[in-house]
């Protein structure tokens, strides 16, 4: 079945560090891709998305790469700040315009220190 | 911003009793589905829900689980006879179109004694 797998935290920087938080997926079809995020005490709240091979989702300095040949969605952000500090969930959807369900990966918690 | 809000945001019961957990999804959404997650664990589907019926509803969701949108605006889940493991932190989400991103409540923590 379809399945999404991150690296596992929790990922520590320090302010300014680069980040990269590793996704792959398994997926039948073409799946949407999706990064949502996760502030303390929140609920999941979208980051960026993508829909078809190539596509490149951003916003508020994040960035990831839909790579069908590698099955992958990695999300980078080039100079994280302490206010990024979250869980960061990584998510498929495969129904299209069916209302599919998300298939998230296990998050992956991410700690930035001034 | 429209927003899903979800009540209560902590429900704690005794196990073998019924809960309702209440959401009240974006007002022009057409799609609502309800998510939980074990602490500790992966966001988990539960089910999908679209012209007053259930598209799509995964294994966990057996017949101690039943949705319902009595009016034009609420969207509820319920649980019947509740077990420990349903002690979880459980998240409503709409979307305008089934193809469209899910928009998420900050949740419901449902702790079972």
């Amino acid at each position: 079945g379809n399945s999404v797998t991150q690296m596992e935290g929790p990922v520590t920087l320090s302010e300014e560090a680069f980040l990269t938080i590793n996704c792959t997926y398994t997926a039948t079809g073409y799946p949407s891709l999706f990064w949502y995020v996760q502030y303390p005490g929140e609920g999941l709240q979208l980051l960026l998305k993508a829909t078809k091979a190539d596509d490149k989702g951003s916003n508020k300095g994040f960035e990831a790469t839909y790579r069908k040949e590698t099955t992958s969605f990695h999300l980078e952000k080039g100079s994280v700040q302490v206010s990024d500090s979250a869980v960061y969930f990584c998510a498929l959807s495969d129904r299209g315009n069916q209302g599919g369900k998300l298939i998230f990966g296990q998050g992956t918690e991410l700690s930035v220190k001034p | 911003e429209p927003e899903v809000t979800q009540t209560p945001s902590h429900q704690v019961t005794q196990m073998g009793q019924e809960v309702i957990l209440r959401c009240v999804p974006i007002s022009n959404h057409l799609y609502f589905y309800w998510y939980r997650q074990i602490l500790g664990q992966k966001v988990e589907f539960l089910v999908s829900f679209y012209n007053n019926e259930i598209s799509e509803k995964s294994e966990i969701f057996d017949d101690q689980f039943s949705v319902e949108r009595p009016d034009g605006s609420n969207f509820t889940l319920k649980i019947r006879s509740t077990k420990l493991e349903d002690s979880a932190m459980y998240f409503c989400a709409s979307s305008l179109q089934g193809y469209q991103p899910q928009h998420f409540g900050d949740g419901t923590r449902l702790s079972i004694l």
